[in-house]
């Protein structure tokens, strides 16, 4: 079975500084692997996926992710914040036939 | 149009009563998913229709049913809520497991 950690449970960074949210996951194949996040009161939205092939791949809003298999890892990353990126990042894993497995979040807030 | 929908968005349930939640998407999507996530927990898979065929999660097998009866909607339904069931419930879909999952904005159920 497939698991992900997210260790920070918190971030809270100043607008316009940068933004790196850990994400390390357990499975035995090739994994798909994906950053989610949640607004307040809104559903999941996809920021980016990885299935195969540049190990770092970009995403919507500026946030990108590089994905490590030798650590077992898929860091997202942002240049630059802005307070509207306040929110909580999931993490996830998909391995076929299994659904999406998810880590606990990341609760990020940007301040002014 | 890439939205999952999801009726209705809050929920009152009385201990013991059934509680029936709708998802609809109009994507043609092949496989659904009912996701369970509560405060400062991961979102949980508690099941998937992969076209008709209904794979619920083992821990949640008995708790949870749902229905199917055509390509664009999916309900999940409880027959008899329990205060553990207060949760918020994520309804997505997708053309095969592994790939992009749209998500819906949830119903939040609460059983008083």
């Amino acid at each position: 079975a497939q698991s992900v950690t997210q260790p920070d449970a918190r971030v809270t960074v100043s607008e316009g500084a940068s933004l790196q949210l850990r994400c390390k996951y357990s499975y035995s194949g090739t994994p798909y692997l994906f950053w989610y996040v949640q607004y307040p009161r809104q559903g999941l939205q996809l920021l980016l996926k990885y299935y195969s092939g540049d190990p770092v791949v970009q995403g919507v809003n500026g946030f990108e992710a590089e994905f490590i298999k030798s650590n077992s890892s898929f860091h997202l990353r942002k240049a630059s914040v802005h307070w509207s990126d306040s929110a909580v990042y999931f993490c996830a894993v998909s391995a076929c036939a299994q659904g999406l497995t998810f880590g606990l979040g990341t609760r990020v807030s940007v301040f002014p | 149009d890439t939205t999952v929908k999801q009726n209705p968005r809050y929920k009152l349930a009385r201990v013991g009563k059934p509680v029936n939640l709708i998802c609809s998407q109009t994507m043609n999507h092949d496989t659904m998913y009912w996701y369970q996530k509560k405060p400062n927990q991961a979102p949980k898979l508690l099941l998937f229709y992969y076209d008709k065929i209904l794979n619920r999660e083992a821990d949640t097998f008995e708790k949870f049913q749902s229905s199917r009866p055509n390509n664009s909607f999916c309900s999940l339904y409880i027959g008899s809520a329990g205060l553990e069931y207060s949760a918020m419930y994520l309804c997505a879909s997708s053309w095969a497991r592994g790939t992009e999952v749209f998500f819906g904005k949830g119903t939040r159920l609460t059983v008083v």
